[in-house]
């Protein structure tokens, strides 16, 4: 059992609709970032979230932090195939100080 | 450009062969890791690397080596590897361990094929 569970693990869809992607855990995380993955390349930063219940905007994506900060989602407006990716979640435990990264979930946005 | 390069992109290695894989940071960051993303599994953390000193090491078979001689550079040496150890082996750097700081800055990878 992962730490940090991603879900759905797979997302087909066409271009313009919306979709929302969840990282679950039963551990309460000082932090989550969320990662997009494009193949052949390294995991790139998207976004942080502190502060239970926190929302942040990144042009069409939603970020939100659960308030008990256990959870967080991603949700794509209007998705583009340039959204096609490997989204992953990663957190640092209240007590801990490594990063833990969930399994991802692999979005394809066909034209 | 993250500002972590790894060379190299592509290797593709016998069981027998030694090689390296090398990592540089120009971000001025404390921390580097080694990460092995294997197909249908998640990112698995290999080994981290805090003021140079190993601070974590998630029990890495031998075959695999880390080192890493200034703050900016980080190697891993391979050798008898398996061709289950194939995988997208990925870099990373934060500014620091801890609370603050682990936000992580990944190199693009070296794609490590064992044949």
């Amino acid at each position: 059992t992962q730490l940090l569970e991603q879900s759905p693990q797979f997302l087909s869809i066409q271009e313009g609709e919306n979709l929302t992607v969840y990282c679950n855990s039963s551990s309460v995380f000082s932090s989550l970032q969320w990662y997009r993955q494009e193949p052949g390349e390294g995991p790139v930063l998207l976004v942080t979230v502190v502060t239970g219940g926190e929302v942040k905007k990144l042009k069409r994506l939603t970020f939100q932090f659960g308030d008990a900060r256990k959870d967080s989602s991603l949700h794509i407006t209007a998705a583009q195939p340039g959204d096609t990716g490997l989204y992953l979640c990663a957190g640092v435990e209240n007590a801990g100080n490594m990063l833990t990264f969930g399994g991802g979930t692999r979005l394809m946005v066909k034209p | 450009e993250t500002g972590v390069t790894q060379t190299p992109r592509h290797l593709v290695m016998g069981m027998t062969n030694k090689k390296s894989l090398k990592c540089e940071q120009h971000l001025g960051h404390n921390a580097m890791y080694w990460y092995k993303q294997s197909a249908k599994k998640p990112l698995e953390l290999m080994f981290v690397y805090s003021l140079e000193e190993r601070v974590e090491n998630n029990s890495v078979p031998s075959r695999f080596s880390p080192e890493c001689p200034n703050s900016s550079h980080l190697f891993l040496h391979l050798h008898t590897l398996q061709p289950e150890d194939s995988a997208l082996y990925l870099c990373a750097s934060s500014q620091d361990l801890g609370l603050k700081g682990t936000e992580a800055f990944f190199g693009q990878g070296t794609r490590l094929t064992v044949v």
